[in-house]
């Protein structure tokens, strides 16, 4: 089955930076990886997705970037804001349709 | 905006009870998923649903569990006889078919006392 972790379990980054979170994943036939946020007592919430046909994808001050080779996603998020201070997880969608998440990242965000 | 709507927002129970959490998925989606969080930790897959039958689902989702769709809108999930390590946030999410995003509801806080 499909393994999903992440480096760092903690990320503290003073405001205005970019941030960088990275996750790994073990199967290298999964073709489709999202990055949710999740902030204290709500849902996962949508960030941003790519398929394994792109190697980056880029949104409003976030971009995703995959490497197939070594099997490595990351989220950078440009000059990081108070508001962007959560959990955040990357998940994969396993061949058929099970998402699985990885361990998640606390961001933490210095004023 | 459609969303995932969960009920009840919070539900506590005594241990060996059974519980019901209850889903609406959003109403053009096609697959259906219930995860668990225990606080502080990942969100781990419990069982997906598609085409009104289990598609898959983890080690987690022994006999004691069970999910259905009673009729076009709500998604259960039920578990028979609650254990003081069920204690956790149960979240439903659905999606619509192909590679796309899954939709997550506030989820519903479980305590088994």
């Amino acid at each position: 089955g499909e393994s999903v972790g992440l480096h760092l379990p903690t990320l503290s980054v003073q405001e205005g930076d970019n941030s960088i979170i990275n996750c790994a994943y073990s199967n290298s036939a999964s073709d489709y990886f999202i990055w949710y946020k999740q902030e204290s007592g709500k849902g996962p919430q949508f960030i941003i997705d790519i398929r394994s046909n792109m190697d980056k994808r880029q949104g409003q001050r976030v971009t995703v970037l995959l490497n197939k080779t070594v099997k490595h996603l990351s989220l950078q998020i440009a000059a990081t804001q108070p508001g962007d201070s959560a959990v955040y997880f990357c998940a994969v969608l396993e061949y058929g349709n099970k998402l699985v998440f990885g361990a998640g990242t606390i961001l933490r965000v210095k004023s | 905006e459609p969303e995932v709507t969960q009920t009840p927002s919070h539900q506590v129970t005594q241990m060996g009870q059974e519980v019901i959490l209850r889903c609406v998925p959003i109403s053009n989606h096609l697959y259906f998923y219930w995860y668990r969080q225990i606080l502080g930790q990942k969100v781990e897959f419990l069982v997906s649903f598609y085409n009104n039958e289990i598609s898959e689902k983890s080690e987690i989702f022994d006999d004691q569990f069970s999910v259905e769709r009673p009729d076009g809108s709500n998604f259960t999930l039920k578990i028979r006889s609650t254990k003081l390590e069920d204690s956790a946030m149960y979240f439903c999410a659905s999606r619509k078919t192909g590679p796309t995003e899954a939709f997550f509801g506030q989820g519903t806080r479980l305590t088994v006392v």
